[in-house]
This record gives C-alpha cells, sequence and structure tokens, in this order.
C-alpha cells in the first residue's frame, strides 16, 4: 500500500531564508507526485507536481521538487521564503499502472511559518 | 475555482445521530475523494469514487459510507456521529490519476 510520510512538521523561517521540506512515499511502482498548499481559512491549491521525465520540477511562486527515485523521495525547495509563504504545506502521491483506481494519499503536512 | 460545491458548510450534530455530508461537481469529473483534515495527521482518504457505482475505501473508513449514483454528487454519511469524527471534511476531484485535483471549501463538523 501506498504511504507519505513528511519529517517537518513545524517549520520557522525568517524572510529570505531558504526553504527545504522533505517528503518520502513508499510504494515500489511508478508514481505521480505532488505538493500541495493551504493558506490560513482556506482550501488546498497544487504547487507543483511530478510524473515523468525530468526529476527536477518547477512550480507556481518560485518552488520547485526534486523526485529522487533511489531516495523514494520528493523535496520541495525554495530559495528565499516570503512572509506570504506562511502556509501548510503537503506532499501526495498516488501509484501508476493497470490496477490504479486513482487513489491519492497526502502526508502529514508542515507548518512553515515565515517570520518577516 | 473548479466547480466543486460542499454541502453544509458547518454543522453541529449529537452524537449517535446520521449525518450526510454531499459533494457536487460541474466539471463531470471522473474521480471524487473525501478526506478529512485533523491537526497533526494532515489530510486522511476517507473514500473515494473512481466512476458511478464505483467507490473503495481509503485509510480512515470506517464509521463512514459513501455513494455514488451519479457523476456530479458524491454523498459521505457518517452511520452514527461520535465525537472522533468532529473534523473538517474536503472534496476533491480529478480527471485522471495524472492530474490535479481540485478541492473544495471544506465541512467544519461538530459532533458534540
Amino acid at each position: 500500500a501506498q504511504s507519505v510520510s513528511q519529517h517537518n512538521h513545524h517549520v520557522i523561517l525568517s524572510e529570505a531564508a531558504s526553504l527545504e521540506l522533505g517528503c518520502n512515499y513508499s510504494y515500489g511502482g511508478t508514481v505521480n507526485l505532488f505538493w500541495y498548499v493551504q493558506y490560513p481559512g482556506q482550501h488546498l491549491q497544487l504547487l507543483l507536481k511530478y510524473f515523468s521525465g525530468d526529476p527536477l520540477v518547477k512550480g507556481i511562486k518560485g518552488f520547485e521538487a526534486e523526485f529522487i527515485k533511489s531516495k523514494f523521495s520528493f523535496n520541495l525547495r525554495k530559495p528565499s521564503v516570503q512572509w506570504s509563504d506562511t502556509a501548510e504545506y503537503f506532499c501526495a502521491v498516488n501509484a501508476r499502472g493497470s490496477s490504479n483506481t486513482g487513489k491519492l494519499i497526502f502526508g502529514q503536512g508542515t507548518t512553515l511559518q515565515v517570520k518577516p | 475555482d473548479a466547480g466543486i460545491t460542499q454541502s453544509p458548510r458547518h454543522k453541529v450534530t449529537e452524537t449517535g445521530t446520521p449525518v450526510t455530508l454531499r459533494c457536487h461537481q460541474t466539471e463531470n469529473h471522473r474521480y471524487m475523494y473525501w478526506y478529512r483534515q485533523d491537526p497533526g495527521h494532515g489530510l486522511r482518504l476517507i473514500h473515494y469514487s473512481y466512476g458511478v457505482k464505483d467507490t473503495d475505501k481509503g485509510e480512515v473508513s470506517d464509521g463512514y459510507s459513501v455513494s455514488r449514483s451519479k457523476t456530479e454528487d458524491f454523498l459521505l454519511t457518517l452511520e452514527s456521529a461520535t465525537s472522533s469524527q468532529t473534523s473538517v471534511y474536503f472534496c476533491a476531484i480529478r480527471t485522471a490519476p495524472n492530474t490535479e485535483a481540485f478541492f473544495g471549501q471544506g465541512t467544519r463538523l461538530t459532533v458534540v
């Protein structure tokens, strides 16, 4: 069964600091990977996604993520965070293949607080 | 925003009563999902649907049932609500497994 683990539960950074949020998944086959963001009081929105090809994917608002297959990881990065990046971030995975029914599993989430 | 409507948006109910939450979409997307969001647990999948009358269990399906009799509606029922089911419930839709999921605004359910 697929699962997702996010290592950092609560991260506090100052503006302009660099960000890296960890995400590891558990599944032996091919996967689709996603990062979503949830701003306070809002629903989830997609930051970026990986399906195939270049393992370094770029998303909105300057975010990027790198898929490392050998490590089952899909870490989210941003070179310089802003106060407006304060939000909760979720990694998600769904398995691909003939038995894929579209089951989409999320990690526990990481709360990012950016201090001005 | 994608055409997803969750109803009700807020509900307070008593322990032991049945509760049904509705997710309605106008996008004709095949896949629909119900999640609950709780502090420290992130989003946990309750049930999902990959077509009309095709549903499957998620990670935390005990105490919940679903029905999808038509493409646009996905109903989540708490057969007998318990305090542990107090949560925020999100519905999501998408066209295919390799596409973005769009989320509804959420339903805040309180079981007293």
